[in-house]
């Protein structure tokens, strides 16, 4: 069984550029998570898409957004990047209906330059 | 008061001995809790899940649950080399939905 796949698994981009992130989930699992890691700030909830419905939301600034397909794949947008936004984002696949236990993609490291 | 707290480290054990990271949380009605081990420079992979007071012992780890002292445990035992990574302390925020709250994670080093 495929684990989550997330692409690309790395990103160079300018300030004040936008960049958009992928995330296929594990088959069969219906809710897709987000993280962003940092050194200083640690593992942060982005947002949690369940059957192409956004369930919960982190404290982000609306710069940040996501959606999800009908068959469960999920993207992340971020519109006009910040320096502060280089990290390692993180796709969580779980199956969502009553929570389940969730599993990370690779992760794909933005940087900001 | 952070959500989910665990010590930073770095937690330094031999080989063979065991293991001991602890995380409490703030919120009471969290249901589930989860261990992750991370090692520098990958994603983190789910190791423990425990959702009821008491141990769950899965090979050579085992969690334990105090839901009344709001406290979660990671014992790992015969500690090998290959252990030391990050090990990050997740608790579901309240009782639907996939928002996990992450504590800063412990760094486990064992020396060989």
């Amino acid at each position: 069984k495929a684990g989550v796949t997330q692409t690309p698994r790395y990103l160079i981009k300018t300030r004040g550029q936008q960049v958009t992130l992928s995330c296929s989930p594990i088959s069969g699992h219906r809710s897709v998570s987000w993280y962003q890691q940092t050194p200083g700030q640690g593992l942060q909830f982005l947002f949690e898409y369940f059957s192409e419905t956004q369930r919960n939301k982190g404290n982000f600034p609306g710069r940040f957004s996501g959606r999800q397909f009908s068959n469960s794949r999920s993207e992340m947008n971020v519109s006009t990047l910040e320096l502060g936004d280089s990290a390692l984002y993180l796709c969580a696949s779980s199956g969502g209906q009553g929570y389940t236990e969730a599993f990370f993609g690779q992760g794909t490291r933005l940087t900001v330059v | 008061q952070k959500e989910v707290e665990q010590n930073s480290g770095p937690l330094s054990v031999p080989e063979g001995a065991i293991a001991s990271l602890n995380c409490t949380y703030s919120d009471r009605v969290s249901q589930s809790f989860f261990w992750y081990r991370q090692y520098s420079g990958k994603s983190p992979e789910l190791i423990m899940s425990i959702y009821s007071n008491g141990d769950k012992e899965d090979g050579r780890f085992t969690a334990q649950l105090n839901k009344a002292s709001q406290y979660v445990s990671l014992l790992i035992r015969d500690s090998q080399p290959s252990d030391s990574a990050t090990y990050l302390c997740a608790v579901l925020r309240g009782n639907q939905g996939g928002k996990l709250i992450f504590g800063q994670g412990t760094e486990l080093s064992v020396k060989p």
